[in-house]
């Protein structure tokens, strides 16, 4: 399975931006990088996704690399409501799986 | 629709005994995934079915485990003579098979005595 690599835990304050990495060095021609979020006492939400190029939605942006080897989560302004543990996955592009790491405890501070 | 509904949100159940939890999918999804997770970890695949039929399933998912998916709707999951180890929240998710977003119940609790 390809794996994923993210810092433990960072901080934030409140409407700065923040920017969470993933490293995927192992990522396969077929991986979609996805990022969920967990809030407290509550199931994985949906965030962002994206295959090459770059992707922005309501909630996020995700920053791909050019290699693929390396991704990045940006919530342009924290709110405390984003204080969550954020999760960066691969999923395969033929069979749909999806593995979740250990993700990053993310801290807003107000 | 209401999203992906699981019941129930929490059991207590003496060791040994078995349990059993349901999931009720988004209604035309076709693909649904169950997950362990134990506090400060991330969820932990256990299997996913698309449709009835069941896909894959985790190493992690034991003899003692056993999912079902009838008529590719609901789903059950089923454990059997509980350990205090099986204590953790059980996650299901479901999608569509073209699309890649996956929706999450809000779990049920299992905690073994």
């Amino acid at each position: 399975d390809a794996k994923t690599t993210q810092p433990n835990s960072m901080e934030s304050n409140e409407e700065e931006p923040v920017h969470l990495p993933c490293n995927h060095s192992t990522i396969s021609g077929t991986d979609y990088i996805h990022w969920y979020r967990q809030l407290p006492s509550q199931g994985p939400e949906y965030v962002i996704h994206g295959l090459t190029s770059n992707v922005n939605n309501r909630m996020a942006s995700l920053a791909i690399a050019e290699d693929r080897k390396s991704s990045t989560l940006i919530l342009h302004r924290a709110t405390l409501r984003d204080a969550a543990v954020y999760y960066c996955i691969l999923r395969d592009g033929h069979t749909n799986d999806m593995r979740f790491g250990a993700g990053t405890r993310l801290t807003v501070k107000p | 629709d209401t999203g992906v509904s699981q019941n129930p949100r929490h059991k207590i159940t003496k060791r040994g005994q078995n349990v059993t939890f349901r999931c009720d999918p988004i209604s035309e999804h076709n693909r649904l995934y169950w997950y362990r997770q134990t506090l400060g970890q991330g969820p932990e695949f256990l299997t996913y079915f698309q449709n009835e039929a069941q896909l894959e399933k985790s190493r992690l998912l034991s003899d003692r485990f056993s999912a079902e998916r009838p008529k590719g709707s609901f789903s059950t999951l089923e454990i059997q003579r509980t350990e205090q180890g099986d204590s953790a929240m059980y996650l299901c998710a479901s999608s569509l098979v073209w699309t890649t977003e996956a929706f999450f119940g809000q779990g049920t609790r299992l905690t073994v005595v």
